[in-house]
């Protein structure tokens, strides 16, 4: 198994971009995660997913969009960039709720100047 | 959720028993207690979770105190690969499987 997979890796926007972070699992897990981390700082939540068709907010959702029409994707959308969502981007998934752990992608690298 | 207090960073010998302590005296009875390790801007890494007893595993040792106020992660002979943040977490279930990372403790292995 590849595990959770994330493209690209690494990226470079202008102000009021647009663009698609990717992500896949082949774990069948039911839930996906889309975190942010700052520079120095921890990961905090964008948006999260139980199945396919059903997304909800997390910590940090604004000015961000997801969709989860497959088990396996999960892509996360920045509409209109802003320097402010220069991060590094997890993706991440589990089996289910209860104790089950989470499992990481190895990031991706965002730039917006 | 409840919150976890972690020294910002620590300082560990090669080969020596690391050490890394955690408060969360505000945990609720159904929240775990969950470590995981971030090396290097990687994606973080599950090391281990528990809820009452201790728990071992081919990475670490979980040691949770009878309050359950507090928890000490051991690696018991840590290596140059182990330098990393190491994430305390707790989380209830039924909350949509959300994990709530601080900032965690900085581990530096010196030879």
């Amino acid at each position: 198994n590849a595990g959770v997979t994330q493209t690209p890796k690494f990226r470079i926007l202008k102000i009021g971009q647009s663009m698609t972070l990717q992500c896949t699992q082949d774990m069948n897990h039911n839930y996906m995660y889309w975190y942010r981390q700052d520079p120095g700082m921890g990961l905090k939540l964008i948006y999260y997913s139980v199945g396919a068709g059903i997304t909800d907010k997390g910590e940090v959702p604004n000015g961000y969009n997801v969709s989860r029409s497959t088990t396996e994707d999960f892509p996360l959308r920045l509409e209109l960039a802003a320097p402010s969502q220069t991060s590094v981007y997890f993706c991440a998934s589990s089996y289910g709720q209860g104790v089950e752990t989470q499992y990481f992608g190895p990031g991706t690298r965002l730039l917006v100047l | 959720d409840a919150k976890t207090t972690q020294p910002t960073s620590m300082d560990c010998a090669e080969g020596r028993a690391a050490n890394l302590p955690c408060n969360h005296s505000t945990i609720s009875g159904n929240e775990y207690v969950y470590w995981y390790r971030q090396i290097h801007s990687q994606g973080p890494q599950y090391i281990i979770h528990g809820l009452k007893n201790n728990e071992t595993n081919e990475m670490a040792s979980l040691i949770i105190t009878e309050d359950r106020k507090s928890s000490t992660l051991i690696l018991p002979h840590a290596t140059l690969r182990d330098t990393a943040v190491y994430y305390c977490i707790v989380r209830a279930l039924n909350t949509g499987n959300q994990f709530y990372f601080g900032t965690g403790t900085s581990l530096t292995v010196i030879p």
